[in-house]
């Protein structure tokens, strides 16, 4: 099945610690994409990558870091300078044309909690 | 600086009943505006999608609306049913160049039985 696979689903951390959300997809899609939810705010943007080793901030990336080794994956690590971190948090991915609607699909989320 | 506003936050619907979510944008030069659904623990997925060049689409309960001079769209639910409860998110972005989604804040939709 193609599709874009998150894990871990649910992941604890603790103060001062960094985690990794990591994301991976089969789509043979070039971008890449990190967004938070928290309630009643909607997906704000962490992190995008349009192609393998090059990635761009997006609306939050204050406290978080990512990197693009691989077409197929774009790890989120959320460091100990994010002060808020619980959220809910979700990769997505798409192809990269530009004459073309840029359908993002979505991984099931990591839903982030601190101890 | 929120670029696409949505309205309501929640909306409670009869089962048969219409709903309807709107959403407001600024920046005139977005052409593409697609909404998403999102189940509870889950990701969102697209549900339908429309460029500038059409006032309507519809696929099957669902239409969007698009109205190019008052910068707004909507989102119209037909005969809705209970498992239409969702989360419902519109957005909006360019397709020359590149650029990333913006997304409204989200509708909660209760469809009661």
């Amino acid at each position: 099945d193609g599709g874009i696979t998150q894990s871990p689903k649910y992941l604890f951390r603790k103060e001062g610690q960094n985690v990794t959300l990591s994301c991976e997809q089969n789509l043979n899609h070039d971008a890449m994409y990190w967004y938070r939810q928290d309630p009643g705010q909607g997906l704000r943007l962490i992190y995008y990558s349009q192609i393998v080793n090059d990635f761009q901030k997006g609306d939050i990336a204050e406290g978080y870091s990512v990197s693009r080794e691989k077409k197929e994956s774009f790890p989120l690590t959320v460091t100990s300078a994010q002060k808020n971190p619980t959220a809910f948090y979700l990769c997505a991915s798409s192809m990269f044309r530009r004459e073309l609607e840029e359908t993002q699909y979505f991984g099931p989320g990591t839903r982030l909690l601190v101890l | 600086q929120q670029q696409v506003k949505q309205s309501p936050q929640s909306l409670i619907v009869q089962k048969g009943g219409i709903s309807i979510i709107n959403c407001a944008y600024e920046n005139t030069a977005f052409d593409y505006f697609p909404w998403y659904q999102q189940f509870p623990g889950k990701g969102p997925a697209l549900l339908i999608a429309i460029r500038p060049d059409v006032s309507e689409k519809k696929e099957g309960r669902f239409t969007i609306s698009f109205n190019k001079s008052a910068k707004q769209f909507s989102l119209h639910i037909m005969d809705s049913q209970p498992g239409d409860s969702a989360t419902y998110f519109c957005a909006a972005s360019l397709t020359s160049g590149y650029s990333t989604l913006t997304f409204g804040k989200g509708t909660m939709l209760l469809v009661s039985p």
